[in-house]
């Protein structure tokens, strides 16, 4: 139980455009999700909070119309990297909490590595 | 203000041999502690955590880590490295409703034959 997915794994995109990451939790409801970003050989930072039917809390100094985030549904979160530049490469975690689960604590996707040429 | 502190960036041992993690924390308010395992191009796993129950807390793989107060340590221990341990391992501090996530720098585990 509690698996969190992420989509895609992997994805090279050229500078300027944008790009969508989903955050599903495949198993249990998650009213809250988390979008974490680690550069290499770096700690998680936190980046978003993303709550189920509102809008996103952002950590300070990430920019909010650089990096939208929607919690559409209990299942689905999504980051689109806007413009993306050579230094939005990073590697991108979603985290998502079952409310259900004792402390609550949190669950991480797979990862979804972005390179901008 | 929470935050951790992992003392070593890397942390190299022998296959058999036991392995030290260190971690301290800065907490406001009484903790909850998180050690998770990330290989390579992979997601994180969580190890073990406490909330406040029994001080000393066993994980899986056979790690456990002992919260000590008066130390403010969460050190993470295991009596005999096997290869597949090799890794990165964080250590988190949550903040009081579980909302926020402080990651420390992490530590390289190198697994030695």
């Amino acid at each position: 139980g509690a698996v969190v997915s992420q989509h895609p794994s992997r994805v090279i995109c050229k500078s300027g455009t944008s790009v969508k990451i989903e955050c599903r939790s495949l198993d249990f409801q998650a009213t809250t999700m988390f979008w974490y970003r680690q550069f290499p050989k770096k700690s998680l930072m936190l980046m978003a909070t993303s709550n189920e039917g509102s809008k996103a809390t952002y950590e300070q100094g990430v920019e909010k119309d650089k990096f939208l985030i929607n919690h559409a549904s209990l299942t689905l979160s999504t980051l689109t990297v806007t413009s993306a530049h050579p230094e939005d490469s990073s590697f991108y975690i979603c985290s998502a909490r079952d409310r259900s689960v004792p402390y609550n604590e949190q669950f991480f996707g797979p990862g979804t590595r972005l390179t901008v040429l | 203000a929470q935050s951790v502190t992992q003392l070593d960036s890397h942390v190299s041992v022998s296959e058999g041999t036991p392995v030290l993690l260190r971690c301290n924390y800065s907490s406001s308010y009484s903790p909850s502690l998180f050690w998770y395992v990330q290989h390579p191009n992979k997601g994180l796993q969580l190890l073990l955590k406490y909330t406040s129950a029994a001080t000393l807390v066993k994980g899986i793989n056979g790690f456990e880590a002992e919260f000590k107060k008066s130390e403010t340590s969460f050190h993470l221990t295991k009596p005999s490295a096997h290869m597949s341990d090799a890794a990165e391992y964080f250590c988190v501090v949550s903040d009081r409703n579980f909302n926020k996530f402080y990651f420390g720098s992490g530590t390289k585990l190198n697994v030695k034959p």
